[in-house]
């Protein structure tokens, strides 16, 4: 079975400076990685996602995520923060056709 | 628009009612999968259908139903509802080839059961 886990639950950063936001996957196959965001009152939004090829992955709103098969980790960044990224953010796996199974979420939040 | 439809958006029950959710996945998408989130839960995957058929459970309760139907839209049935039951419930689909291709969320139905 899959499992990932987000370390932090929250995590605090002032606006212009780096984003990480941590995510580690169990997974006895080769798993697809997905990073969704949701903001207040809202859905899930689909940040990125990774499936083969290219481990850098780039998505919407400058974020971008590595996957680090030896570490097991699909680490979100973004290079600079601003105010509007302000969410919470979940870290995703899945098999084949299965279903996702998500962290638990952290909420990011960003400081003036 | 995520091409995700979910119907009500908002709905407030009592303890002991009854209540569905319906949710049309985007056009294309064989697959809907439901899944409840609630504060101290997370995101739970409930159930999944593949094109009418029931392809994979969570852990969803034996007061808690789901069908899709012909269409390929999907329904939740929620009864004997007590106030734990009160969450987000969102709506999903998937492309046949798989999750490769991605995961599309509905904006989700908040239920409150008072």
């Amino acid at each position: 079975a899959q499992s990932v886990t987000q370390l932090g639950s929250h995590v605090s950063v002032s606006e212009g400076a780096l984003v990480l936001l941590r995510c580690n996957y169990s997974s006895s196959v080769p798993p697809y990685l997905f990073w969704y965001v949701q903001y207040p009152n809202q859905g899930l939004q689909l940040l990125l996602k990774y499936t083969t090829g290219a481990t850098l992955v780039k998505g919407i709103n400058g974020f971008e995520a590595e996957f680090k098969k030896s570490e097991t980790s699909f680490h979100l960044t973004k290079p600079s923060a601003h105010m509007s990224d302000a969410a919470e953010y979940f870290c995703a796996v899945s098999v084949g056709a299965q279903k996702l199974v998500f962290g638990q979420g952290t909420r990011l939040t960003i400081n003036p | 628009d995520s091409g995700v439809t979910q119907t009500p958006k908002h709905l407030i029950t009592a303890t002991g009612q009854r209540v569905t959710l319906r949710c049309s996945p985007r056009s294309g998408d064989l697959s809907v999968y439901w899944y409840q989130q609630s504060l101290d839960q997370g995101l739970q995957f409930l159930i999944q259908y593949y094109n009418g058929e029931e392809r994979a459970k969570g852990n969803i309760l034996e007061r808690f139903s789901a069908q899709q139907f012909p269409d390929l839209h999907s329904e939740l049935n929620l009864s004997s509802l007590e106030l734990g039951d009160s969450a987000l419930y969102f709506c999903a689909s998937s492309r046949p080839t798989g999750g490769g291709n991605g995961y599309t969320f509905g904006s989700g139905t908040r239920l409150t059961v008072v």
